[in-house]
């Protein structure tokens, strides 16, 4: 079936770099997206990866997919507050058109 | 572009009352989403749409819940009779039919 996987909580100096780990199921998946939901709002998507690339990176985000041991993860360097947020994993299995499969988020705390 | 845009932003009432959502996708777009985030359950696609079309409905609850697209630039979610659990927020997505896929802000629903 499909599954995705996230820590809940993660906690960082500012300025220091955050790693977002996640674990999906489906091997099928053609596409795997970060989004990020602010407080009160909705979901913003950062980046995504198409399942034959091993790494992308935009601005301060970098995506490492792993598709052997089914892992992405998403790096932000010098993590701002601005960057407290939930941050969604969540994947697109194959046949499965549009129907994302969020994970359950991680909760990112940036301190001063 | 102002980006999905969904109605309304709250919605507190009263159990077994009839409640509508509204979303306008992007202008363009020919995909639309619904989603519903709990905390039990996360973030669940319950319908989406392809050309005003319903593809995969699969996600919707029971028949208390029902979605239409009367036209490429408006969509309803339905609930009727309401009830306490389907307390959530609710999210209109929608998508050029490429892999990205924008976010409303969301529809805060109480059921009391």
């Amino acid at each position: 079936g499909e599954d995705v996987e996230q820590s809940l909580f993660l906690s960082v100096r500012e300025g220091d770099s955050s790693v977002i780990n996640c674990t999906y199921t489906d091997s099928s998946s053609t596409y795997l997206y970060w989004y990020k939901q602010e407080p009160g709002a909705g979901l913003q998507l950062l980046t995504y990866i198409f399942s034959n690339m091993d790494m992308k990176q935009d601005q301060r985000l970098t995506v490492l997919l792993n598709k052997k041991d089914k892992h992405l993860s998403l790096r932000i360097a010098d993590t701002q507050t601005g960057d407290s947020a939930i941050y969604f994993c969540a994947e697109i299995p194959f046949g499965q058109g549009g129907k994302l499969i969020f994970g359950q988020g991680t909760e990112l705390s940036v301190k001063p | 572009d102002a980006g999905v845009i969904q109605s309304p932003r709250h919605e507190v009432t009263e159990m077994g009352q009839e409640v509508t959502l509204r979303c306008k996708p992007i202008s363009g777009h020919d995909y639309l989403f619904w989603y519903r985030q709990t905390m039990m359950r996360g973030l669940e696609l319950l319908i989406y749409f392809n050309n005003n079309v319903p593809i995969d409905d699969s996600g919707m609850p029971e028949d208390r819940f029902s979605a239409k697209m009367p036209n490429a630039s408006f969509s309803t979610l339905k609930i009727q009779p309401s009830e306490p659990r389907d307390s959530a927020v609710y999210f209109c997505a929608s998508s050029g039919g490429g892999n990205e896929q924008f976010f409303g802000p969301g529809t805060r629903l109480t059921v009391l």
